[in-house]
């Protein structure tokens, strides 16, 4: 079993709705949590980085971390044809960042 | 403020021969880890080095080496390569390690024939 398993997709919704990602974990001792989108050719570019449980929000994009449950979400409200990318969750305990395989998702215009 | 940049961008090889990527941080940063994408496996932590001393280190064979230098800059070294070392080979840099956010160059594509 992979330390970081992630909602496989792919998920394509129209644009305006709202993109709810998930990624589950094994490892108690994951306490740093991120969530990167990467568009096709580019490197992941970092879009959340939280560390306790609770809800972060910043602009269309909100993290969710219950560390109680090991599960992690992000969602993207009012979704747009440029939010078209792979989602990756990350985490670690130390500077090792373990990875879930990532989500793609397509916003149709 | 430039971000993390990786030459070359695009790179072909045959087996047996080694190869040296380059990776420049962000200005101010002193960590640098190193990272593989592939279809099959994803993104799997390489090694990360901090104040030309390596820190971290994944589960990848001793074919796989880098080093810092004294300005932060990085090089990632295979040598030998094998047709499964046909990769994405991301850098990231963060300011000190020490679970600060990391930031991604765009990679170089490694092609092994």
């Amino acid at each position: 079993q992979k330390e970081v398993e992630q909602d496989p997709g792919p998920l394509s919704v129209p644009e305006g709705a709202i993109v709810s990602l998930n990624c589950t974990y094994s490892n108690s001792a994951f306490q740093y949590f991120m969530w990167y989108r990467q568009y096709s050719r580019k490197g992941p570019e970092l879009l959340m980085y939280t560390y306790s449980s609770g809800n972060k929000e910043d602009g269309r994009f909100t993290a969710q971390v219950d560390k109680s449950s090991k599960y992690i979400s992000l969602f993207i409200r009012d979704s747009q044809p440029s939010d078209s990318a792979t989602y990756l969750c990350a985490m670690n305990p130390d500077d090792k960042l373990s990875f879930g395989a990532g989500t793609t998702v397509t916003v149709r215009a | 403020k430039a971000g993390v940049t990786q030459t070359p961008r695009y790179l072909i090889k045959t087996r047996g021969q080694q190869v040296t990527l380059s990776c420049s941080p962000i200005s101010g940063h002193r960590s640098v880890s190193w990272y593989q994408q592939t279809p099959g496996q994803g993104l799997q932590f390489l090694f990360e080095y901090f104040s030309e001393t390596q820190r971290n280190k994944g589960n990848f064979p001793g074919r796989f080496s880098g080093r810092q230098f004294s300005n932060s800059r990085s090089e990632m070294n295979v040598s030998t390569l094998e047709l499964g070392d046909s990769a994405l080979y991301l850098c990231a840099s963060s300011f000190d390690g020490n679970n600060q956010p990391q930031h991604f160059g765009d990679g170089t594509r490694l092609s092994i024939l």
